[in-house]
C-alpha cells in the first residue's frame, strides 16, 4: 500500500499568513494527489485535484503544487473561514490513501 | 444540486451486522463511480470501498474485505454497504461519496455513525 506522510500534524498562524503543508508519497504517484478540506463536524470537501488543479468555486487562495512523491498544499493569505483540518488523498493505485491530516488553527 | 445522504448507521454488538445506504439526487447516478469512506472518533479518513457505476468492479480496504460487501441499485440511485462481524475498530462515522472519476471523491454526505459496543 501507498504511504502518505502529511506534515506537520498541527500549525497555528496569524490571520493573513501564507500556510503551506505537504505530503509525501511512499512511491510515485505521478500527480494523482488530492487535497480536501474538513471543518469541525462536517463532511470534507474537494479544494484540488491533480495534484494542482482547483476545484469549481474555491477560492484562488488554495493552491497545489509537486509531483512523483512529493506535494505542497498553500494557503496564501490565513482567513479566519480556514480554520479546519486538511488531507492529502493519493487516488493513483488501490487502497486509496489519506495522509494523517494537518489542523490549522489561529494563532 | 449533488445530495448524498446517508441511513442505517446505529449501535451495534462486537460480531453483528449492519446495512448502510447512501440515496443520490441531483445527478446523474448511474455515470459516477461511488464510494465508502469512514472517520473514527477523533481520527482520520480512511477510505472503505468502491464501486463502479455499472456494478461490475468493486475494491475494498483489506481490512474489510470478506467482511464488507459494497453494492449499487442504480433504478434507486442507491449504494448499500453491508457490513458483518463488526468489532470496536469499525466504530466510525461512515461517509457516502461520489468520486468524479475512479478514485477521485468530489462529494460527500453528512456521514452516519456506526458505534459497534456490548
Amino acid at each position: 500500500d501507498i504511504q502518505m506522510t502529511q506534515s506537520p500534524p498541527s500549525l497555528s498562524a496569524v490571520l493573513g499568513d501564507r500556510v503551506t503543508i505537504t505530503c509525501q508519497a511512499s512511491q510515485d504517484i505521478i500527480d494523482f494527489l488530492s487535497w480536501y478540506q474538513q471543518r469541525p463536524g462536517k463532511p470534507p470537501q474537494l479544494l484540488i485535484y491533480d495534484a494542482s488543479t482547483l476545484e469549481t468555486g474555491v477560492p484562488s487562495r488554495f493552491s497545489g503544487g509537486g509531483s512523483g512523491t512529493n506535494f505542497t498544499f498553500t494557503i496564501s493569505s490565513l482567513q479566519s473561514e480556514d480554520i479546519a483540518t486538511y488531507y492529502c488523498l493519493q487516488y493513483d493505485k488501490f487502497p486509496r490513501t489519506f495522509g494523517q491530516g494537518t489542523k490549522v488553527e489561529i494563532k | 444540486e449533488v445530495q448524498l445522504v446517508e441511513s442505517g448507521g446505529g449501535l451495534v454488538q462486537p460480531g453483528g451486522s449492519l446495512r448502510l445506504s447512501c440515496t443520490a439526487s441531483g445527478y446523474l447516478f448511474s455515470s459516477y463511480w461511488m464510494s465508502w469512506v469512514r472517520q473514527a472518533p477523533g481520527k482520520g479518513l480512511e477510505w472503505v470501498a468502491t464501486i463502479k457505476q455499472d456494478g461490475s468492479t468493486k475494491d475494498y480496504l483489506h481490512s474489510v474485505e470478506g467482511r464488507f460487501s459494497i453494492l449499487r441499485d442504480n433504478a434507486k440511485n442507491t449504494i448499500y454497504l453491508y457490513m458483518s462481524s463488526l468489532s470496536a475498530d469499525d466504530t466510525a462515522v461512515y461517509y457516502c461519496a461520489r468520486d468524479m472519476q475512479e478514485g477521485l471523491t468530489d462529494y460527500w454526505g453528512q456521514g452516519t455513525l456506526v458505534t459497534v459496543s456490548s
